[in-house]
């Protein structure tokens, strides 16, 4: 099942504006994650952000979590046509066995207009 | 460093026919072990995670199969593909207790 529902699914904006997605989860969490995906290619890990942060950067990325609301939102400043890609927000629990998955959200296909 | 290799790239099938997907990890010991798979313009999905040589766990209920036979090497096995096998097969890794995911190129199933 998806733990995680990215929003907006697609979001087109000009190269230099800001892009924002949020994310938001049903279940409580150790950490959430923000991976890229490039079309046909293998997910990149991007940031991770534990369940007792509020916020955290890496360069022109910045994420805030908000465990009352459990919601998450990527940031990135100044975009660039490199920049198009989907992006996916995953959340670490428990499972019935003890052990680590990541469960991810549908992801938002963003594209950065030259 | 550590590296993950995952084959064939791409596969078409014929329905019914059997599958193997390969993965194989280098530069680290005693990972966590992962199969997703991902439908066209969709989030992904667990399908098996390992934590060692024949622990396998299947999240949902399937027409597929997984084996870690060695450390390092995790197996996405089908006897007979049915056509909603087709999809974008992910292996992934990490070592336990850590957070990050690291991903394969993925596998493109396309069952005909």
């Amino acid at each position: 099942s998806q733990q995680g529902e990215e929003d907006p699914q697609a979001l087109s904006i000009q190269e230099g504006e800001n892009a924002t997605m949020n994310c938001s989860y049903k279940t409580s969490i150790n950490n959430l994650q923000w991976y890229r995906q490039n079309s046909g290619r293998g997910l990149v890990h991007l940031i991770l952000i534990r369940s007792n942060e509020r916020e955290k950067h890496s360069g022109r990325l910045r994420v805030t979590l908000d465990t009352s609301k459990k919601s998450s939102s990527l940031l990135i400043t100044a975009s660039r046509a490199a920049d198009t890609a989907s992006y996916f927000c995953a959340t670490e629990g428990i499972s019935n066995f003890g052990n680590e998955k990541l469960t991810f959200g549908t992801g938002t296909r963003l594209t950065i207009i030259p | 460093s550590q590296t993950i290799h995952q084959w064939p790239a791409t596969l078409v099938q014929p329905v019914g026919s059997p599958l193997s997907l390969e993965c194989t990890v280098e530069g680290t010991s005693n990972p966590n072990l992962y199969w997703y798979r991902q439908a066209a313009g969709r989030g992904l999905q667990l399908l098996f995670y390992s934590v060692g040589i024949g622990q396998i766990s299947s999240e949902v209920p399937q027409n597929l199969s997984a084996s870690r036979p060695q450390d390092r090497q995790f197996i996405l096995s089908s006897k007979k593909l049915l056509l909603s096998d087709s999809g974008f097969y992910l292996c992934a890794w990490k070592q336990r207790g850590t957070g990050e995911l690291f991903f394969g190129e993925g596998s493109r199933l396309t069952v005909l």
